[in-house]
């Protein structure tokens, strides 16, 4: 089935750092998506984009987070500056559609491992 | 609040068996669910939804029933195969927006 990508798998960083977390979604998808595991915790949905720009972000979303998707590329989650709270897997995910129930099906990566020391 | 709950968090059934996954939510809005299975290493996949107009679908050996009065719905797996072994995750969402509100999981453990 079409494959979302997500690099790198593990990164480990230092509080107060940037991190980018790099997202290569299906070829011919337009929604995006980010959403947060903390170890043990369920997934947690923190923002979606279409055309440009945020759609939806939960609270979880904090002013310290950035999205975009330059000139169609990776599909990227900026964190500047990261916090210790921050260590959690991060799953990016993409749609055909934002809304409905038959084209709407989100497509997962494998998540991105993100370790603040 | 958690809006979406599943029950048990792990389970263990023999080769053959019938497993059951449960899953209940909060928001009377919600009308599409989700069901994924994720592997370790791997992101979620949709294994199978459903929407808040029926009450049972069925797509080979997964099975899922859904009481809209009591808000809970409950995934079957017959015949589990070793195969099966992997965390199932419910997923809810609504018609405000996209994103999906998700449960704690239930980790699938079938021996042979």
């Amino acid at each position: 089935g079409p494959k979302v990508l997500q690099i790198p798998s593990h990164q480990i960083i230092d509080m107060g750092q940037m991190v980018t977390l790099n997202c290569d979604p299906v070829s011919n998808h337009l929604y995006f998506y980010w959403y947060k595991q903390i170890l043990g915790q369920q997934m947690e949905f923190l923002v979606n984009f279409y055309n440009g720009k945020v759609m939806e972000k939960s609270k979880l979303f904090k002013d310290q987070f950035s999205v975009e998707r330059p000139d169609g590329s990776y599909f990227t989650l900026k964190i500047q500056p990261t916090a210790l709270e921050d260590s959690a897997v991060y799953f990016c995910a993409s749609s055909l559609h934002g809304l409905g129930v038959n084209y709407a099906e989100q497509f997962f990566g494998p998540g991105t491992r993100l370790t603040v020391l | 609040q958690q809006q979406v709950r599943q029950s048990p968090q792990s389970l263990t059934v023999w080769e053959g068996e019938t497993a059951i996954l449960n899953c209940s939510y909060e928001d009377s809005t919600f009308n599409y669910f989700p069901w994924y299975q994720q592997f370790p290493g791997e992101g979620p996949a949709l294994l199978i939804s459903i929407s808040s107009v029926s009450d049972k679908k069925e797509d080979g050996r997964f099975t899922i029933f859904f009481n809209k009065r009591e808000k809970k719905l409950s995934l079957h797996i017959t015949d589990s195969q070793p195969g099966d072994s992997a965390t199932y995750f419910c997923a809810a969402r609504n018609n405000a927006g996209a994103k999906l509100t998700f449960g704690g999981g239930t980790r699938l453990t079938v021996r042979p």
